[in-house]
């Protein structure tokens, strides 16, 4: 157990719909990193934040956003889903993510299916 | 060229096996390596960390970074069937907003009973 929780565990959407989601990270980290997952594209990153202020964006497409709150979880919003957002949606936390060590702890996942 | 390669396998070795996984890159401004072992359906979990060039030992697990032909590899000594999975190599640069993971595709590894 690493520590990062993600729920929901899974999700079963139509296309056009809008889904969120969370992320925890592990007690004392203050990046979140979100990533995703596809069979054809692997493990790509989207975006990250630190402390409640994005720091980095990926190839993250404009339908999806992301936000972190005062008490550091996070959520990944995406909306007007396409069957193509089907994939694995991973969250990861470090201790930092602007100096010093970058290990980073991923979460069991949400996996994403749009009908 | 895509900045990390890895060999995506499958691998098929029999229990007690010496593994050797690999990736190479093309970026040299990569500093930070690791190797994420990650069963089917789950979360990537980090085996190995390593900042630039170097060898580092944990257990059955040693990595190795040669940043002058861009190479690291992931040895597993005596295999288990429990260490079948798909191991990926990720890599990021150092500072400010350059901690994003860029991963390799992952090789799948079987290790036979």
């Amino acid at each position: 157990d690493s520590g990062v929780t993600q729920t929901p565990k899974h999700l079963i959407t139509a296309t056009g719909q809008r889904v969120t989601l969370r992320c925890s990270p592990r007690s004392g980290d203050l990046s979140v990193y979100w990533y995703q997952q596809s069979l054809d594209q692997g493990l790509q990153f989207l975006i990250q934040y630190y402390n409640g202020e994005e720091r980095a964006k990926g190839n993250i497409l404009e339908r999806f956003s992301a936000q972190q709150f005062p008490d550091l979880h996070s959520e990944l919003n995406l909306s007007s889903l396409e069957l193509g957002d089907s994939a694995l949606y991973f969250c990861a936390s470090s201790a930092s993510g602007t100096s010093g060590t970058n290990e980073q702890f991923f979460g069991p996942g949400t996996r994403l299916t749009v009908l | 060229q895509k900045e990390v390669e890895q060999d995506p396998g499958p691998l098929s070795v029999p229990e007690g096996a010496i593994v050797s996984l690999n990736c190479t890159y093309s970026n040299s401004a990569f500093q930070y390596f690791m190797w994420y072992r990650q069963y089917s359906r789950k979360g990537p979990e980090l085996l190995m960390y390593t900042y630039s060039s170097g060898n580092k030992e944990d257990g059955r697990f040693t990595a190795q970074v040669d940043k002058s032909s861009k190479y690291i590899s992931l040895f597993i000594r005596d295999s288990q069937p429990s260490d079948s999975a798909t191991y990926l190599c990720a890599m990021s640069k150092s500072g400010g907003s350059n901690y994003k993971l860029t991963f390799g595709k992952g090789t799948l590894l079987t290790v036979n009973p």
